[in-house]
């Protein structure tokens, strides 16, 4: 079974550019989630997807950020303008359909440096 | 809110040593309780888990102890191997649906 995968793995830009993160989670999993991990920090939710559908996007920076997931597969995660303090690794997430299945599982994360 | 407290790192041991890395944790309920480990340049994997409170989680000789009267799930391992160098997070979620939340990590470091 493939895993979660994300593209690309490491992006560099400047402060005020735009920047698009990619996820395809696990083939049948419903629920896709989006992390943001600062440096010797621990991963924070920054949205959750149900199918096609926002779950949870209370920590995600509107002004900034944005992220869909059309039909329910792939996911893209944006930000305009970054600023030097989105330097961070995004981590992409996803979680099997129903049942009481507490495991996510993490692609390898791209890792943004903004300068 | 729901918090996680992980010991202050980097941690480091030499090869056979015996490891403990604490958590604490603050949430209302019984949340469900997560070791993930994560290695240089992988994602995050699942190490161990525990659901409800004096289950004992255990996993590639690993465990770790739900302990309610504590809010504690502190991680061990009794003999360190090399391969086991990464870093160790300490999670938390309310339902199975949820969001995780992570502590701040610890670095393990184990020396040949």
């Amino acid at each position: 079974e493939a895993g979660v995968a994300q593209s690309p793995r490491y992006k560099i830009i400047e402060k005020r550019q735009s920047v698009a993160f990619w996820c395809n989670p696990i083939s049948g999993h419903a629920t896709l989630y989006w992390y943001q991990q600062i440096l010797g920090q621990g991963p924070k939710l920054l949205i959750q997807f149900q199918n096609n559908g926002v779950v949870d996007d209370s920590q995600l920076p509107k002004d900034r950020f944005s992220a869909e997931r059309l039909k329910g597969v792939d996911s893209t995660l944006k930000i305009q303008p970054a600023k030097l303090e989105d330097s961070a690794v995004y981590l992409c997430a996803s979680r099997p359909s129903g049942g009481s299945s507490y495991e996510q599982y993490f692609g390898p994360g791209t890792r943004l440096t903004v300068t | 809110g729901n918090s996680v407290t992980q010991m202050e790192g980097p941690v480091t041991l030499s090869e056979e040593a015996f490891l403990t890395i604490n958590c604490t944790y603050t949430a209302t309920g019984y949340p469900s309780l997560f070791w993930y480990v994560q290695y240089p340049g992988e994602g995050l994997q699942l190490l161990l888990k525990a659901t409800k409170a004096d289950d004992k989680g255990s996993n590639k000789g690993f465990e770790a102890t739900y302990r309610k009267e504590t809010t504690s799930f502190h991680l061990e391992k009794g003999s360190v191997q090399v391969s086991d160098s990464a870093v160790y997070f300490c999670a938390l979620i309310k339902t199975s649906g949820s969001r995780l939340t992570f502590g701040e990590g610890t670095q393990l470091t184990v020396n040949p």
